[in-house]
């Protein structure tokens, strides 16, 4: 039984391009989770996707970032216009169903905007 | 807002020996979840252990115990027989247990070294 899958898990990226990260759960679990860990600091939640509907997005930054999760494959983090602070490590997520009590974390994507 | 707080930002202990890791939390809820999480070198997250709030007994896994002081908002980790696998940063985390708030809350981190 896979895990949590996430790619690329290197991004490197100019100011002003556009970043897409993946995120595949584990197989049965429809809940995605996003997370950001800034240098040195813990993670902190982003956004929280079921198939095809965002549940909380308050963690989410107002502008240049969306998540999606279609019906069909992985779900998407999009960072458009990418800045040297948007340079973190993202990590994904994914649970059975709400309030498991345990998510399982993917080994993250390092996005690196130069 | 919940908040969790590790006081320790780096830790060390000799290889074999015991180390307690510190960790506080805030919140107005009666049931939660708390996590202890290692983040080795690879920077996976791998779950070390669970407590429920509800649950009295503390949790135990192999080498690793908590000592959860629901009253006081304590969640300490308990490495025993220390190895050099364990050096990594240990990050406290904290989840609701009820309604829709599905998301964990972090603190910053202590990194633990293991020394020979």
């Amino acid at each position: 039984n896979a895990g949590v899958m996430q790619n690329p898990r290197h991004l490197v990226r100019r100011r002003g391009q556009e970043a897409r990260l993946r995120c595949s759960p584990m197989k049965g679990h429809s809940h995605v989770y996003w997370y950001r860990q800034l240098p040195e600091e813990g993670l902190k939640f982003m956004v929280y996707l079921q198939k095809e509907n965002i549940i909380d997005e308050s963690g989410m930054p107002k502008e240049r970032f969306s998540a999606e999760f279609p019906k069909e494959g992985p779900s998407i983090l999009r960072i458009q216009q990418v800045v040297r602070g948007d340079s973190a490590a993202y990590f994904c997520a994914s649970s059975p169903r709400l309030l498991q009590e345990t998510q399982y974390f993917g080994p993250g994507t390092r996005l690196l905007v130069l | 807002a919940q908040t969790v707080t590790q006081s320790q930002p780096e830790m060390s202990v000799q290889e074999a020996e015991t180390v307690t890791l510190s960790c506080t939390y805030d919140t107005s809820e009666s049931d939660y979840y708390l996590f202890w999480y290692k983040q080795p070198p690879s920077r996976q997250m791998i779950l070390v252990i669970r407590q429920e709030a509800y649950k009295q007994q503390n949790a135990t896994e192999n080498r690793f115990s908590v000592n959860f002081q629901k009253a006081a908002k304590s969640f300490s980790l308990k490495i025993s027989d220390s190895q050099l696998g364990d050096a990594a940063m240990y990050f406290c985390a904290y989840r609701s247990a009820g309604g829709r708030d599905d998301k964990i809350i972090f603190g910053k981190g202590t990194r633990l070294h293991i020394l020979p």
